[in-house]
């Protein structure tokens, strides 16, 4: 099946700092990824909609300026947490959608954030 | 807007027992189904999907579900639980649409005893 990568799988950086997230297709053309996150013991939830060369969807509640989502080729969407704060700390996972597969989202490793 | 509903938390079963994890959607069209498993500290692993076809679908592991529309409902299902088996799992509903994300559950925690 299609293989979805993320990188770094997890980070540590300090309270004020900015963190790059990045998510790639392996072996598909994605024009669509998602990001998730997942507190401990929780649900994913749903952050932001990322398309191929346009600006990126947000959810009703995330922080556009913080959370930056770049998709700038059909291989690569990163995110990058800036000013990163203490309850940014969390379970960060991605996903595509190969546009000739049968709708199924392929999910990143996930990358664990830790801000101290 | 589509919705996913796991209405157990976490369940907790002997090893050998059969299983049952129950998942209730809401969503206006055509369901698309999955069943993800997450171990602690791990991304998620696709167990199942159902678009179309047989309501019953096997997926991998041991597990399979069972589609049924009048009741709304995407239960998993597993005859004998193993300890590995013990994990979070995550019911989700997607659309067709490139551009709709999926819609996951609270998800149920699995707990396996000797």
């Amino acid at each position: 099946g299609a293989v979805v990568s993320q990188h770094p799988s997890w980070v540590i950086c300090k309270s004020g700092t900015s963190v790059k997230i990045e998510c790639r297709s392996l072996d598909f053309q994605a024009t669509t990824m998602f990001w998730y996150r997942q507190f401990p013991k929780k649900s994913l939830m749903l952050m932001a909609t990322s398309n191929e060369g346009s600006k990126a969807t947000y959810e009703q509640g995330v922080e556009k300026d913080k959370f930056l989502i770049n998709h700038a080729s059909l291989t690569l969407s990163t995110l990058t947490v800036t000013s990163a704060h203490p309850e940014d700390s969390s379970f960060y996972i991605c996903s595509a959608r190969d546009p000739y597969s049968t709708y199924e989202q392929y999910f990143g490793p996930g990358t664990r954030l830790t801000v101290t | 807007a589509q919705s996913v509903t796991q209405p157990d938390i976490h369940i907790t079963v002997s090893e050998g027992a059969s299983l049952e994890l129950r998942c209730n959607y809401s969503y206006g069209a055509t369901p698309y189904l999955f069943w993800y498993v997450q171990s602690p500290g791990q991304g998620l692993q696709l167990l199942l999907k159902y678009f179309s076809g047989d309501t019953l679908v096997q997926g991998i592991k041991g597990f399979e579900a069972e589609f049924k529309r009048s009741q709304s409902s995407f239960n998993l299902r597993k005859p004998s639980v193993h300890w590995s088996d013990a994990a979070e799992y995550f019911c989700a509903v997607g659309a067709e649409s490139g551009n709709t994300p999926l819609v996951f559950g609270k998800g149920t925690r699995l707990s396996v005893i000797a």
